[in-house]
């Protein structure tokens, strides 16, 4: 069974502040490995899609990275309005499902 | 382009009865699935329809079934409610079941009194 865990639960910066969410993940065949945010009362929304080790995609201040058995997400001089939760995702050996972490909790404060 | 439309957004319902729930997906995708999230356990599975079948089902009870028309438009029912039924139900939807992310909608909060 597909399995995914997010660190910290929760992550408190200072607007400028640097800092990376983690997302171990165990997966038989992984399909796809994907980052989303969610604002409070709206669905997640999808940031990123990583496909295999070694990869890395940017956006604006957030760089997401894969490796075998985990993947960061890395957040550059982080602004107020990047507060959200973040989830991750993998999509393993059953297409058509993903499992998802229980999310980080990401508040950056001005 | 229009997103994904969930409707109602907000459900209040008593112990025992059933609800039905919609979704709209994005034009053109044709896999749309559903998942329950609670403060406890996070995004949960509980379906994925494509092309009008169901090509994957979550570990619940028989209470949840779903259904897919068509035009991909779908809908999930749940009998008997019970109390822990309380969740934010999402749809997502995606142009393809393979190595593609959702497109969610903004879930309908179904609480049960």
């Amino acid at each position: 069974e597909d399995q995914v865990t997010q660190s910290p639960e929760a992550l408190r910066l200072q607007e400028g502040e640097s800092s990376s969410l983690n997302c171990s993940y165990t997966v038989s065949g992984l399909r796809g490995l994907f980052w989303y945010r969610q604002d409070p009362g709206k669905g997640p929304e999808f940031l990123f899609t990583l496909y295999s080790a070694g990869e890395e995609k940017e956006k604006e201040r957030l760089k997401a990275t894969l490796t075998k058995k985990e993947s960061f997400l890395h957040i550059t001089a982080p602004k107020p309005e990047d507060s959200a939760t973040y989830l991750c995702a993998v999509q393993g050996s059953n297409a058509g499902k993903s499992t998802f972490g229980d999310g980080t909790t990401l508040t950056v404060k001005p | 382009k229009a997103g994904v439309t969930q409707t109602p957004r907000y459900l209040i319902k008593t112990r025992g009865q059933q609800v039905t729930l919609s979704c709209s997906p994005i034009s053109g995708h044709r896999s749309v699935s559903w998942y329950q999230q609670t403060p406890g356990q996070g995004l949960q599975f509980l379906f994925e329809y494509f092309s009008e079948t169901q090509r994957n089902k979550g570990n619940f009870p028989g209470r949840f079934s779903g259904r897919q028309f068509s035009n991909s438009r779908s809908e999930m029912n749940v009998s008997t409610l019970e109390l822990g039924d309380s969740a934010l139900y999402l749809c997502a939807s995606s142009l393809s079941r393979d190595r593609t992310g959702y497109t969610f909608g903004s879930g309908t909060r179904l609480t049960v009194v």
